[in-house]
């Protein structure tokens, strides 16, 4: 079957950095994505990948190993609105996405 | 301007009854989808289409009927609500399938059947 794992809750403090770890066993892959998600909100996009290695986009950064079936999202400079779910997405073989059940980031001051 | 809308916003109703919920997206896009979020947050597939064309169909019961009148809308019609359909409801669009394509999500519909 196809599997998306990230850990159900992370906690960080303000200004801190946090990574966010996505693994996946899925039947192929078109990409990787992360979205995030406020309590009670749509999700809204941060970052795709599709090659190995490092996508970084502001305070955000994503990772990608194919080989290892593994990600993360980096979050630098922790801000108190940056709390919300993080999910990880994989597009498989038939270009459907996955869904992760996210990753609740508490910030704490 | 809402990218993605879906009405209503909040929907209560008893078990048995038939309700629809809207979506409309304004981004000019080729792909609507339908998922459902249930009490462990996992997303899931409900349907997509492209161009008004049914492309993905996953097993759901056939008590869910989405209609596509044209390609900026896609509504999801529900006969015979039971307890396990509360769950958020989410709409989404890309500009296209089978691509890399983001996908935009409207603010959900959060069903509750009692």
């Amino acid at each position: 079957g196809q599997n998306i794992d990230q850990p159900t809750e992370m906690t960080a403090t303000e200004g801190a950095i946090v990574q966010i770890n996505c693994t996946y066993q899925t039947s192929g892959f078109n990409g990787l994505f992360w979205y995030q998600q406020h309590a009670g909100e749509a999700p809204t996009f941060l970052s795709y990948n599709v090659l190995d290695g490092l996508e970084e986009k502001g305070r955000f950064s994503s990772f990608l190993s194919r080989s290892k079936g593994y990600s993360y999202l980096l979050l630098k400079e922790l801000q108190m609105k940056d709390s919300a779910s993080y999910l990880c997405a994989v597009m498989d073989s038939n270009y459907q996405l996955i869904w992760g059940a996210g990753t609740k980031l508490i910030i704490k001051p | 301007d809402t990218a993605v809308s879906q009405t209503p916003k909040y929907l209560v109703t008893q078990m048995g009854n038939d309700k629809s919920i809207k979506c409309e997206q304004n981004l000019g896009h080729d792909t609507m989808y339908w998922y459902k979020q249930d009490s462990k947050k996992f997303l899931k597939i409900m349907f997509s289409y492209n161009n008004k064309e049914l492309i993905i169909n996953e097993t759901v019961p056939n008590r869910f009927s989405p209609k596509s009148p044209d390609k900026a809308h896609l509504n999801l019609h529900i006969n015979s609500l039971e307890l396990g359909d509360s769950a958020v409801y989410f709409c989404a669009s890309s500009q296209g399938f089978g691509g890399p394509d983001i996908q935009y999500f409207g603010a959900g519909t959060r069903l509750s059947v009692l």
